[in-house]
């Protein structure tokens, strides 16, 4: 399967915990995004990485979530001190990056998280 | 600020009949609007990407229209299939960046009854 691939695709964990979610990108694909969906909601940008060069934070990633992406291939998403609104399904996109008008984002399963 | 609207929330129809999905944006200023198909739980497809200098787009028994001035974009099923059931959501990056983070509407949950 040469698609986006994520894990793990459940977590539960105890409010406080830190957790880390990883993703592998379609190989070639330069780009690589995370986002956020909570239920009955479309899913929300949390940071956009260029190679391995981060480019973009959303306001909704606090200073407990950092990402990173190094050697421009998988990447990883951690959360530190997880509480109960951080449940969520944690969504990995990955783009070729090329020419914006035509940038197709490829989803990922999504890694769904629990924070009881 | 982009804001993506899509009506009805919900859709229910008998299978074989057409249908159109409705997505709302408010900054005209767009390189593309994408298409997705989400199924419970699941992560998103991409069923069609418009570019802005597009008016529609074909794949299958779908088709994406896109009218950049009023802000609208249809999603048209024809002969909907049970297995059409799932949300469908519309995106579209940021007004006149590159950035390509999408913003997206709330979905349509599309349910088609046997």
């Amino acid at each position: 399967d040469t698609g986006v691939s994520q894990d793990p695709r459940h977590k539960i964990t105890k409010r406080g915990q830190n957790v880390t979610f990883r993703c592998d990108p379609i190989s070639e694909h330069n780009r690589l995004y995370w986002y956020r969906q909570t239920l009955g909601q479309g899913p929300e940008f949390l940071t956009y990485f260029q190679n391995e060069a981060q480019l973009e934070k959303s306001r909704l990633l606090s200073d407990r979530f950092s990402a990173e992406r190094p050697k421009g291939s998988f990447s990883t998403l951690e959360i530190q001190r997880t509480e109960q609104g951080d449940s969520a399904m944690y969504l990995c996109a990955s783009s070729l990056g090329a020419d914006p008008s035509t940038d197709t984002q490829y989803f990922g399963p999504g890694t769904r998280l629990t924070v009881l | 600020k982009q804001e993506v609207t899509q009506i009805p929330a919900a859709l229910s129809v008998p299978e074989g009949e057409n249908l159109v999905l409705n997505c709302s944006f408010t900054d005209s200023a767009i390189y593309n609007l994408q298409w997705f198909r989400q199924d419970p739980g699941k992560g998103l497809t991409s069923l069609l990407l418009i570019q802005s200098s597009q008016r529609e787009q074909t794949s299958g028994r779908l088709n994406a229209s896109l009218d950049k001035s009023s802000g609208r974009s249809t999603l048209y099923i024809a002969a909907s299939q049970p297995g059409d059931s799932a949300t469908y959501l519309c995106a579209v990056p940021p007004p006149g960046g590159s950035q390509g983070n999408l913003i997206f509407g709330k979905g349509t949950k599309l349910s088609v009854k046997p």
